[in-house]
């Protein structure tokens, strides 16, 4: 299995508070993702980093941040919780990308915003 | 951009069945495609990826997918489902150009009944 760790596994927090989801992996792999998972909507990208303080948006990307400081850490911060944001989120990563490379991902956080 | 539209959320099959499910893709590039599953509380793993070369991709667990570029389709097949099939699947495509992201379909949820 691919050495990805995701913390808080599970997390309940209230409207308007700050969140971070921590994505934390072994394999110093150059690529790191972010997707939420919701039904009906399959997987959505919400950031991703292509090496160290480079890091892109996805389609999905209002109401969150990244940061990568260090190659095997890339954190997912809320600045301010809603609702909307309940969901699965999961960790991925790549050694080469995806274009040709397996994206290997994490067991997911679902953070319920209450 | 590139697009995934998986037909049929819900798939239900009798076991030792014909599995077939469903993908069709939109890409301005030739496409990278793949079939990833999803077993309940837990996150993605590969079943097979089309990058170049044979139309016709052999993965884990008995499943197989042919990429037909005239029908814009990558559907995912098995001859005889079995219990451990149920699960979730996606399928997603990414261009080797650009962005190295994956982007997923909504998925299909497989049930094999006794």
């Amino acid at each position: 299995d691919a050495g990805i760790t995701q913390s808080p596994r599970h997390k309940v927090t209230e409207t308007g508070t700050p969140v971070t989801l921590r994505c934390h992996q072994t394999e110093n792999h150059r690529y790191m993702y972010w997707y939420r998972q919701d039904p009906g909507h399959g997987l959505r990208l919400i950031h991703y980093s292509y090496g160290v303080k480079d890091t892109d948006k996805g389609e999905v990307s209002d109401g969150y941040s990244v940061s990568r400081s260090k190659t095997e850490d890339f954190l997912l911060t809320l600045e301010s919780a809603t609702s909307s944001q309940t969901s699965v989120y999961f960790c991925a990563i790549s050694e080469s990308g995806a274009s040709t490379g397996e994206l290997f991902f994490g067991e997911g956080s679902r953070l319920t915003v209450l | 951009a590139q697009s995934v539209t998986q037909l049929g959320s819900h798939v239900s099959v009798s076991e030792g069945a014909l599995v077939l499910l469903r993908c069709n893709y939109s890409s301005s590039v030739p496409p990278y495609l793949f079939w990833y599953v999803q077993y309940p509380n837990q996150g993605l793993q590969l079943l097979l990826k089309y990058t170049t070369g044979a139309t016709l991709v052999k993965g884990i667990n008995g499943f197989e997918a042919e990429f037909k570029k005239s029908e814009t389709s990558f559907h995912l097949t098995k001859p005889s489902a079995h219990m451990s099939d149920a699960a979730e699947y996606f399928c997603a495509v990414s261009a080797y150009t650009g962005r190295r992201a994956l982007t997923f379909g909504s998925g299909t949820r497989l049930q094999v009944q006794p």
